[in-house]
């Protein structure tokens, strides 16, 4: 049980484009996701947090309007980057809390994305 | 959230426990230790938690020290597929936030 799903699991896309990433909780509900962005080499660094039905709170430093989340149902987030530039390039994972128990998180396999 | 430390790096052989240390001395009450491990290009894998008592899982014992201000995350028989970078989180019961630190990337050699 407890599975997150992510897809794409790789994009490439050129610059000025936008991209969607969508989180999927697979067998469970999950009133809250989050969205971590991970540069190589690098640790886990938290941009939003998503709340179905509501808006996404946003970490200190993540532009809003340029990662556009999406929360529309118990079992799906979206997340947009608008207008990628290269330095958008990165690998983005979600992790979505099950609502029937005690704040656990799981993780999506995570979506690559590569701006050109 | 109280702030953790690790060793960058670690090797062990395989069939070999593996013991990977934290530091959490700034640790309150009621913040519980995590452990997570992430694989080379995949997503984060929950492995245990606890508050103060020692605990075990199919995956992995969690000893924390009795001032709490410790804990070794121990996988018994160390296989290849356990490379990978082992991160140890405190926070609080009901904060819903993962704070991730650079962890310990653990090497298992052949």
């Amino acid at each position: 049980g407890a599975v997150v799903s992510q897809h794409p699991s790789w994009v490439i896309c050129k610059s000025g484009t936008s991209v969607k990433i969508e989180c999927r909780s697979l067998d469970f509900q999950a009133t809250t996701m989050f969205w971590y962005r991970q540069f190589p080499k690098q640790s886990l660094m938290l941009m939003a947090t998503s709340n179905e039905g509501s808006k996404a709170t946003y970490e200190q430093g993540v532009e809003k309007d340029k990662f556009l989340i999406n929360h529309a149902s118990l079992t799906l987030s979206t997340l947009t980057v608008t207008s990628a530039h290269p330095e958008d390039s990165s690998f983005y994972i979600c992790s979505a809390r099950d609502s029937g128990s005690s704040y656990e998180q799981y993780f999506g396999p995570g979506t690559r994305l590569t701006v050109t | 959230d109280a702030k953790t430390t690790q060793p960058p790096s670690m090797d062990c052989a395989e069939g070999r426990a593996a013991n990977l240390p934290c530091n959490h001395s700034t640790i309150s009450g009621n913040e519980y230790v995590y452990w997570y491990r992430q694989i080379h290009s995949q997503g984060p894998q929950y492995i245990i938690h606890g508050l103060k008592n020692n605990e075990t899982n199919e995956m992995a014992s969690l000893i924390i020290t009795e001032d709490r201000k410790s804990s070794t995350l121990i996988l018994p028989h160390a296989t290849l597929r356990d490379t990978a970078v082992y991160y140890c989180i405190v926070r609080y019961f009901g904060n819903e936030k993962l704070t991730f630190g650079t962890g310990t990337r653990l090497t298992i050699i052949p």
